[in-house]
């Protein structure tokens, strides 16, 4: 299957900092990418959407300012975690949609646990 | 009614036998239908797809689709405690991506 690489795999930071994970998808151009955070031993929540060239699309409760996504290429998409708090710590997840027309697929990255101290 | 709905188990299944998962989802536009595996601390892998009525094989897996009854199964032959995972159930509405909240498996030795 396609790769998407994500780094960092893990981070820990002190609260106040920002901290910035990337997402490559290394041998196929997205134009999507998406956003993902996943609590212990709960669901998949989608934060966004991120659209190479455009703005970023959040979903309902997902703050745009602390929360801050860049897909300045078909082949990169970063989230900033700014001003980060004990709260935000959480598995971030980030993956990218293979360009197959009807038959796309979703391909994740490996994600990156983020420890706020 | 969610979109996209699995049992969230636990399921559990002894060594060497047949797991099954099922999942519904509720517009019946959807066009493609994915189960991904999830290890714990682990990001989701693809591990099947579909996209026409019917059963497609790879392996110990099995996929089934119904569009009539709107649902898509996992079968997995001879499971193996390796297979112990959340699976995930995707499907794609004209290219939005929706998950199911997933469905935990463990394989007892």
């Amino acid at each position: 299957g396609a790769v998407v690489s994500q780094h960092p795999s893990r981070v820990i930071c002190k609260s106040g900092t920002s901290v910035k994970i990337e997402c490559r998808s290394l041998d196929f151009q997205a134009t999507t990418m998406f956003w993902y955070r996943q609590f212990p031993k709960q669901s998949l929540m989608l934060m966004a959407t991120s659209n190479e060239g455009s703005k970023a699309t959040y979903e309902q409760g997902v703050e745009k300012d602390k929360f801050l996504i860049n897909h300045a290429s078909l082949t990169l998409s970063t989230l900033t975690v700014t001003s980060a708090h004990p709260e935000d710590s959480s598995f971030y997840i980030c993956s990218a949609r293979s360009p197959d027309g009807p038959n796309e697929k979703l391909f994740f990255g490996s994600g990156t646990q983020l420890s706020v101290l | 009614q969610k979109e996209v709905e699995q049992n969230s188990g636990p399921l559990s299944v002894p060594e060497g036998a047949i797991a099954s998962l099922n999942c519904t989802y509720s517009d019946r536009g959807s066009q493609s239908f994915f189960w991904y595996r999830q290890y714990s601390g682990k990001s989701p892998e693809l591990i099947m797809f579909i996209y026409s009525n019917g059963d497609k094989e790879d392996g110990r897996f099995t996929a089934q689709l119904n569009k009539a009854s709107q649902y898509v199964s996992l079968l997995i032959r001879d499971s193996q405690p390796s297979d112990s995972a959340t699976y995930l159930c995707a499907v794609n509405l004209g290219g939005d991506m929706r998950f199911g909240a997933g469905t935990r498996l463990t394989v007892k030795p």
